[in-house]
């Protein structure tokens, strides 16, 4: 069975902070990963994709990939208020399907 | 660039019931795809279209759900009968992946607003 864990949260973070959003995987395979951000009552919105290992910058976003270690993060730099969501992680396995984690719900403190 | 269009938003039905869920995808985008997600859980792929072929309906409940897109753009989603736990949203998705032209960005799926279904 393959899976994308996530930690469900909350996350809770000051106004200003970084948020530090984290996602495993088990499919070796995968070569595309991505993360959405749901509001409440919302549908999801991509925010980031990342297809090789390393840092990808957008912003106030940055997605980190380790394929070595299947581990997918995303900092979220001078976190707002209006960042307070679900964050999921997404996955590609290896016939490209889309697998979608439980999601991270974060909280931007004022 | 319009986005991913779907109706209704809301439906209320009971059990037993029939429904049918509309999806146009964006323009151009090849493949589409029909998610479940319960309340509390990621989306889950029901199924996903390749132009009008079916690519994966390997979740798809198929003694009681259904889908099609015929001529490769509009799709439905029909649940004949529903039961209780088809109370989710009925998210659709597309992207520009096409076979053959695998490129990054190109499984990038962008959602549609989806439709909250409740079965009383």
């Amino acid at each position: 069975q393959k899976e994308v864990e996530q930690n469900s949260g909350p996350l809770s973070v000051p106004e200003g902070a970084i948020a530090s959003l984290n996602c495993t995987y088990s499919d070796r395979g995968s070569q595309s990963f991505f993360w959405y951000r749901q509001y409440s009552g919302k549908s999801p919105e991509l925010i980031m994709s990342i297809y090789s290992n390393g840092d990808k910058e957008d912003g106030r976003f940055t997605a980190q990939l380790n394929k070595a270690s299947q581990y997918v993060s995303l900092l979220i730099r001078d976190s707002q208020p209006s960042d307070s969501a679900t964050y999921l992680c997404a996955v590609t396995d290896s016939s490209y399907k889309l697998i979608f984690g439980s999601g991270t719900r974060l909280l931007v403190r004022p | 660039e319009a986005g991913v269009a779907q109706s209704p938003r809301y439906k209320i039905i009971e059990k037993r019931q029939s429904v049918a869920f509309w999806c146009n995808p964006i323009s151009g985008h090849a493949t589409l795809y029909w998610y479940q997600q319960i309340l509390g859980q990621g989306p889950k792929l029901l199924i996903q279209f390749q132009n009008n072929g079916v690519v994966d309906d390997s979740q798809l409940p198929k003694d009681r759900f259904s889908a099609e897109r015929l001529k490769g753009v509009d799709s439905t989603l029909k649940i004949q009968p529903a039961k209780l736990e088809d109370s989710a949203v009925y998210l659709c998705a597309s992207s520009p992946i096409n076979r053959g032209k695998k490129r990054q960005g190109s499984y990038e799926q962008y959602f549609g607003p989806g439709t909250r279904l409740t079965v009383t």
